[in-house]
């Protein structure tokens, strides 16, 4: 079936430092992609999103690139803020009709140090 | 416009007993889907309600069951409980199909089973 593998976290880096958050996904046919993100204590929100391959999905200064060829949708953000600290989770919606769901890898939390 | 509602927050309950969540969707959203999250299996789909009907069911025991209504409310009830049903289950609407992706999601409802 559908699957999501996200790196191992947490992570911790400082303000204005470079992000990397690694996605790699199982699936059949053409997925999908999606990247949430849930604030402390708050319901998982969309971050971005790519419908189809080489597609970039960008918001809030985040950006990640469907990438067919390595199955990959890695998340990046070139500074981060203290205001970025959060889980951050990477989806899929696979499958056809009554078969599609929504998958999540297990999420990363992220903190980020003034 | 109103977010996702989901009540009660947190509750408590022990083992063998049931409990019903109730989730208000979006004005307007006709798709309401379920997850279970906790530290150990990340998020899990649970089922997708649209249009008053069950659309798709994870792998998860009978005792887990839900029910849309016409004004698009769900309700997700779990029977006999057990230590390892205690989560955070959150509920999200979308407009559509949960296939397109973009969902909206609650603060979720903390069980704790003891």
């Amino acid at each position: 079936g559908d699957s999501v593998t996200q790196m191992e976290g947490p992570v911790t880096l400082s303000e204005e430092a470079f992000l990397t958050i690694n996605c790699t996904y199982t699936a059949t046919g053409y997925p999908s992609l999606f990247w949430y993100v849930q604030y402390p204590g708050e319901g998982l929100q969309l971050l971005l999103k790519a419908t189809k391959a080489d597609d970039k999905g960008s918001n809030k200064g985040f950006e990640a690139t469907y990438r067919k060829e390595t199955t990959s949708f890695h998340l990046e953000k070139g500074s981060v803020q203290v205001s970025d600290s959060a889980v951050y989770f990477c989806a899929l919606v696979g499958g056809s009709g009554a078969n599609s769901k929504l998958t999540f890898g297990k999420g990363i939390t992220l903190s980020v140090r003034p | 416009k109103a977010g996702v509602t989901q009540t009660p927050r947190y509750l408590i309950k022990t083992r063998g007993q049931q409990v019903t969540l109730s989730c208000s969707p979006i004005s307007g959203h006709r798709s309401v889907s379920w997850y279970q999250q906790t530290p150990g299996q990340g998020l899990q789909f649970l089922f997708e309600y649209f249009s008053e009907t069950q659309r798709n069911k994870g792998n998860f025991p009978g005792r887990f069951s839900g029910r849309q209504f016409s004004n698009s409310r769900s309700e997700m009830n779990v029977s006999t409980l057990e230590l390892g049903d205690s989560a955070l289950y959150l509920c999200a609407s979308s407009m559509d199909r949960v296939t397109a992706g973009e969902l909206f999601f609650g603060e979720g409802s903390r069980l704790t089973v003891l």
